[in-house]
């Protein structure tokens, strides 16, 4: 898990306001992935990833876009954030020998 | 697409007992089924897995059942201590079309183990 890190740690944005979270690897890994955790509703994936230069949708992928330039990144922009994004989001990362997740340290986010 | 279904939702037990977490998961074709541990405020951490060519898996005090027919899995721990209490969340990882692949996760149980 130390091979991942998101930055920042929290983050409070007004409605209306953008900004990008920035999830970084060091272990070389070939899937990335953005998810959402809201009480009472596990963890539902926002877009992910298969290799650099690629993206892909997942379950709640609206208000959201990423992009993955480099390998080691995946950038998560809020265009026009909403109260209803208010949430902890994770990146995971995945591959590697034995092709397990590993999640990075969590951005809180409060839109007010 | 795949889907995911825990439970219980809550779950208390007396330490020392044992506590059991059950999934469903509707997709035949998923293989790999790990369980994650979530401490209040920290990130979720990998605890085991069980791939589909295995029908239980056993480290310490963990264990996890595997029964592809049902398409249902289990986690066990035995002897529970203070610091099993947790969130516990399962998923289902499916292969995509255009390569990789993804979990499904649960909608997580928060068990609490009383002293």
């Amino acid at each position: 898990n130390a091979g991942v890190t998101q930055t920042p740690k929290f983050r409070v944005l007004k409605t209306g306001q953008s900004m990008t979270l920035l999830c970084a690897q060091d272990m070389n890994h070939e899937y990335m992935y953005w998810y959402r955790q809201d009480p009472g509703m596990g963890l539902r994936l926002i877009h992910y990833s298969v290799g650099e230069g690629t993206t892909a949708k997942g379950e709640v992928p609206d208000g959201y876009n990423v992009s993955r330039l480099k390998k080691q990144n995946f950038l998560l922009g809020l265009e026009s954030a909403a109260p209803s994004q208010t949430s902890v989001y994770f990146c995971a990362i995945g591959g590697g020998r034995f092709n397990e997740q590993f999640f990075g340290p969590g951005t809180r986010l409060t839109v007010l | 697409g795949e889907n995911v279904e825990q439970h219980p939702s809550t779950l208390s037990v007396q330490e020392g007992d044992s506590a059991v977490i059950k999934c469903t998961y509707s997709d035949s074709a998923s293989n790999y089924f790990p369980w994650y541990k979530q401490e209040l405020g920290k990130r979720p951490q990998l605890i085991i897995d069980i791939r589909s060519n295995v029908g239980e898996k056993k480290d310490q005090r963990i264990a996890v059942t595997l029964n592809k027919t049902a398409k249902h899995f289990s986690l066990h721990i035995t002897e529970t201590q203070p610091e099993d209490s947790a969130v516990y969340f399962c998923a289902a990882r499916e292969r995509l079309t255009g390569g990789g692949n993804k979990l499904t996760f649960g909608t997580g149980t928060q068990l609490k183990v009383e002293l």
